[in-house]
């Protein structure tokens, strides 16, 4: 259980463009999904954290007009890079967090498979 | 600086134990984790233990965490190359999870 699948798994766009990548929970319902960016060999940041029917909450630094999140249901949440330029190419990571497990994990993120963003 | 901080290599050879460390700062992080990433893959979570634990084992693998010296440890028992990975330790800190830098663990056969 608890599993997260993300799509596309790798996208390749031009410059200008804008790039929406989906993050779903297959068997559980997230009331709050988190989105993350990866450098190569570098750790993963944590770019906003989006509350199903509310608005996402940006870390400090991250454009909210440069990367809308959308959590319009307890099991999708979207990020769409707008107008995308090649420092945008990253590789982007969403996980999702169930409130009310009963197990010691309880609001454990689990993670989805990533999305390799090239910007051309 | 990081709030999380991690070597950034480690080479075993297969069968020797792998040790990898992290230090954290804020002492009042209720869950410490550890997660393991293969190439061009998202985050698999390995372990985690509770912040009133000193000691946490499951199979091959042995945390450890000395909460004094805010320390936590992940030992890999009979390295496989299966193992050659990046390991994130994370830190549970008001909702969010705060990462390391990630130790790259290469097994030499």
């Amino acid at each position: 259980g608890a599993v997260v699948s993300q799509h596309p798994s790798w996208v390749i766009c031009k410059s200008g463009t804008s790039v929406k990548i989906e993050c779903r929970s297959l068997d559980f319902q997230a009331t709050t999904m988190f989105w993350y960016r990866q450098f190569p060999k570098q750790s993963l940041m944590l770019m906003a954290t989006s509350n199903e029917g509310s608005k996402a909450t940006y870390e400090q630094g991250v454009e909210k007009d440069k990367f809308l999140i959308n959590h319009a249901s307890l099991t999708l949440s979207t990020l769409t890079v707008t107008s995308a330029h090649p420092e945008d190419s990253s590789f982007y990571i969403c996980s999702a967090r169930e409130l009310g497990m009963t197990s010691g994990r309880n609001n454990e993120q689990f993670f989805g498979p990533g999305t390799r963003l090239t910007v051309l | 600086g990081e709030d999380v901080e991690q070597s950034l290599f480690l080479s075993v050879r297969e069968g020797d134990s792998s040790v990898i460390n992290c230090t954290y700062t804020d002492s009042s992080s209720t869950y410490l984790y550890w997660y393991k990433q293969e190439p061009g893959a998202g985050l698999q979570l390995l372990t985690y233990i509770f912040s009133n634990m000193d000691m946490k084992q499951d199979q091959r693998l042995t945390v450890l965490l000395n909460k004094k010296d805010k320390h936590l440890s992940l030992r890999i028992a009979d390295t496989q190359t299966g193992d050659s990975a990046i390991y994130f330790c994370a830190e549970r800190k008001g909702g969010k999870l705060i990462f390391g830098q990630g130790t790259e663990l290469s097994v030499k056969p």
